[in-house]
């Protein structure tokens, strides 16, 4: 156990809708990134959040978007889903303040778009 | 972007028997870490090596890193059926140091 939570296990939405994904991240880090991963893929990158702003983003457009809270909680929101967003949707947290930048996971949000 | 290419995509063995994963990457990087994921699940951080270290272990794990042909391997020695998962490489780089995964490596330990 990471201790990072992460919120639903499952989600299935329909072509259109809009969903939110949350992530309670480990005690004492201040730095939460989220990954999308398709079937049989590496984790790709969406974004990364420190200290509650966006500190860097991969390829992904901005119907996808993020909080991260005072208490380094975090969400990751998609709006106008398409089928091609159904993926597991993990968030890691980290403390940026330590050199090796090492990532605990949360056991991820399966998401399936219809 | 996938940055890092591990090889092979599949690997079967039998318990007992050690297993190599590889991994290539394309870019100059901070430092390089290994993950195992089981069933499409969450993701566990196994070992970090600096892009100034060779060599390291943890365990029956053993990582190599040759920056000069940008590679690192893991070696599993002695299976078991319980290290049955998914291994990924995943570089960290750049001022944000910004995590990026190779597609993995499907290892399987037969009993």
């Amino acid at each position: 156990e990471t201790g990072v939570t992460q919120s639903p296990t499952h989600l299935i939405k329909t072509r259109g809708q809009q969903v939110t994904l949350r992530c309670s991240s480990q005690s004492g880090h201040n730095t939460v990134s989220w990954y999308q991963q398709a079937l049989g893929q590496g984790p790709q990158f969406i974004f990364q959040y420190y200290r509650e702003e966006e500190n860097g983003r991969g390829n992904f457009p901005p119907r996808f978007s993020g909080l991260q809270f005072p208490n380094y909680s975090s969400e990751l929101n998609v709006n106008a889903l398409e089928l091609d967003d159904s993926a597991l949707y993990l968030c890691a947290s980290s403390s940026r303040d330590r050199a090796s930048y090492e990532q605990y996971f949360g056991p991820g949000t399966r998401l399936t778009v219809t | 972007s996938q940055q890092g290419e591990e090889d092979p995509q599949a690997l079967s063995i039998q318990e007992g028997e050690n297993a190599t994963m590889n991994c290539s990457y394309k870019t100059s990087i901070n430092n390089l870490q290994w993950y195992r994921q089981n069933s499409g699940r969450g993701l566990v951080h196994l070992i970090l090596i600096r892009s100034n270290e060779r060599e390291k272990h943890s365990g029956r794990l053993r990582v190599t890193l040759d920056t000069s042909k940008k590679s690192s391997s893991l070696l599993i020695t002695a299976s078991r059926a319980a290290d049955t998962a998914s291994y990924f490489c995943a570089t960290v780089a750049g001022g944000y140091q910004k995590v990026t995964f190779g597609i993995g490596t499907k290892l399987q330990v037969i009993p």
